[in-house]
């Protein structure tokens, strides 16, 4: 069955670095997600891509972050300049048609701690 | 008031029992609803979707009350591996997924 795949599986990073974390949504999907959990509360929504544009963001998102799909397979989330509260799992997610008719699939997470 | 609200529980449960979660949501408009079940450190997975009609699976019964903004999961006979976070799950305008806390259940012989 395919997967969404992510790497690294943790990350460890000094505060003030940049980040990017990857992830290969599965091969024929279209739409693609970021999702972010603090240890020990919910899983909230950061981004949301398609046709190679950011179709939503939440106020987390803000200028410190930005994604990308550089080539046909890598969906990628950068965070510029690190900040402790960044600490979190970091899920990545795809969809293959219209959303609303859809699942989204989840990959296993990027273990992202701040220094 | 939360978007999405649920019992954090725990629900601490013997094998066999039946237990039931309930779920409430803010946003009238939503239009899609889920569980989603996430064990300890791991990504949700889709358990299944929430539709008005009500839908089974196997031991698991989902049910959406969009008059009351309300959903609920039964699950019957439970085994020790269902023990893990359920995740009332609501999706939004922009595809964006709305999480529940979770609540937790643990099941035990």
């Amino acid at each position: 069955e395919p997967e969404v795949t992510q790497t690294p599986s943790h990350q460890v990073t000094q505060m003030g670095q940049e980040v990017i974390l990857r992830c290969v949504p599965i091969s024929n999907h279209l739409y693609f997600y970021w999702y972010r959990q603090i240890l020990g509360q919910k899983v909230e929504f950061l981004v949301s891509f398609y046709n190679n544009e950011i179709s939503e963001k939440s106020e987390i998102f803000d200028d410190q972050f930005s994604v990308e799909r550089p080539d046909g397979s890598n969906f990628t989330l950068k965070i510029r300049s690190t900040k402790l509260e960044d600490s979190a799992m970091y899920f990545c997610a795809s969809t293959k048609d219209s959303p609303f008719a859809d699942t989204q699939y989840f990959g296993p997470g990027t273990r992202l701690t701040v220094l | 008031r939360k978007e999405v609200e649920q019992d954090p529980g725990p629900f601490n449960v013997p094998e066999g029992a039946t237990v039931a979660f309930n779920c409430t949501y803010s946003n009238s408009a939503s239009q899609s609803f889920f569980w989603y079940r996430q064990d300890c450190r791991k990504e949700p997975k889709l358990l299944m979707s929430v539709y008005s009609s009500g839908n089974e699976d196997g031991r698991f019964t989902a049910q959406l009350n969009r008059a009351s903004q309300y959903i609920s999961l039964l699950i019957r006979d439970s085994k020790l591996s269902d023990s893990a976070t359920y995740l009332c799950v609501v999706m939004e305008y922009g595809n964006k997924l709305v999480f529940g806390a979770g609540t937790i259940l643990r099941v035990k012989s």
